[in-house]
């Protein structure tokens, strides 16, 4: 079992639709989850991060995190042709490693006009 | 925000040469930064973590003497690829951790390409 995992894609959606991309992880000691975007050919941008069981969200964007469930998802709503790329789910691991994230394999989005 | 800057972003060297990568952290100090690899529609993959003043830690399976890592200073990172081959070309990435949840920014990345 990895460590995180995403939920397999690519994931389309029409536009102006909700896209939900989903992540769960294996460790219970985790703290901190994030989501970047990656467009091709360019390197992961932060898109949001939380640390405590809920939603959290940010214009278009909302995380959910569930720790009993090990589970954390984003949504996006009204999605637009732009938001297509990979969403990578990060998560920190325990309380030792300074810094050191474990990445999902990433979720292809493709938003369609 | 926190700033993460690499360079070169794209770099083309022959075969049996070596080729440095820098990674600076702009806005704050870095004890920690990390170097991924990225090829083409795969996943990032963690090569190493770099550490401030002492000795980086490489990955299993990833060939230290062939990437070499120094971090001499807080803000700044290298990584030098030693005699190249052509299935070293990939995109290469470095972060760092900063604030609260120690987040992970990214650099730009850098594009080597082994003719």
């Amino acid at each position: 079992q990895k460590e995180v995992e995403q939920n397999s894609g690519p994931l389309s959606v029409p536009e102006g639709a909700i896209a939900s991309l989903n992540c769960t992880y294996s460790d219970r000691g985790s703290q901190s989850f994030f989501w970047y975007r990656q467009y091709s050919g360019k390197s992961p941008e932060l898109i949001m991060s939380i640390y405590s069981n809920g939603d959290k969200e940010d214009g278009r964007f909302t995380a959910q995190l569930n720790k009993a469930s090990q589970y954390v998802s984003l949504l996006i709503r009204d999605s637009q042709p732009s938001d297509s790329a990979t969403y990578l789910c990060a998560v920190k691991l325990g309380t030792g490693n300074a810094g050191k994230s474990t990445f999902g394999d990433g979720t292809t989005l493709t938003v369609k006009p | 925000g926190a700033v993460v800057s690499q360079h070169p972003s794209r770099v083309i060297c022959k075969s049996g040469t070596s080729v440095k990568i820098e990674c600076r952290s702009l806005d704050f100090q870095a004890t920690t930064m990390f170097w991924y690899r990225q090829f083409p529609k795969q996943s990032l993959m963690l090569m190493a973590t770099s550490n401030e003043g002492s000795k980086a830690t490489y990955e299993q399976g990833v060939e230290k003497d062939k990437f070499l890592i120094n971090h001499a200073s807080l803000t700044l990172s290298t990584l030098t690829v030693t005699s190249a081959h052509p299935e070293d070309s990939s995109f290469y990435i470095c972060s760092a951790s900063w604030g609260v949840g120690n987040t992970i920014y990214f650099g730009e990345g850098s594009w080597l390409t082994v003719v």
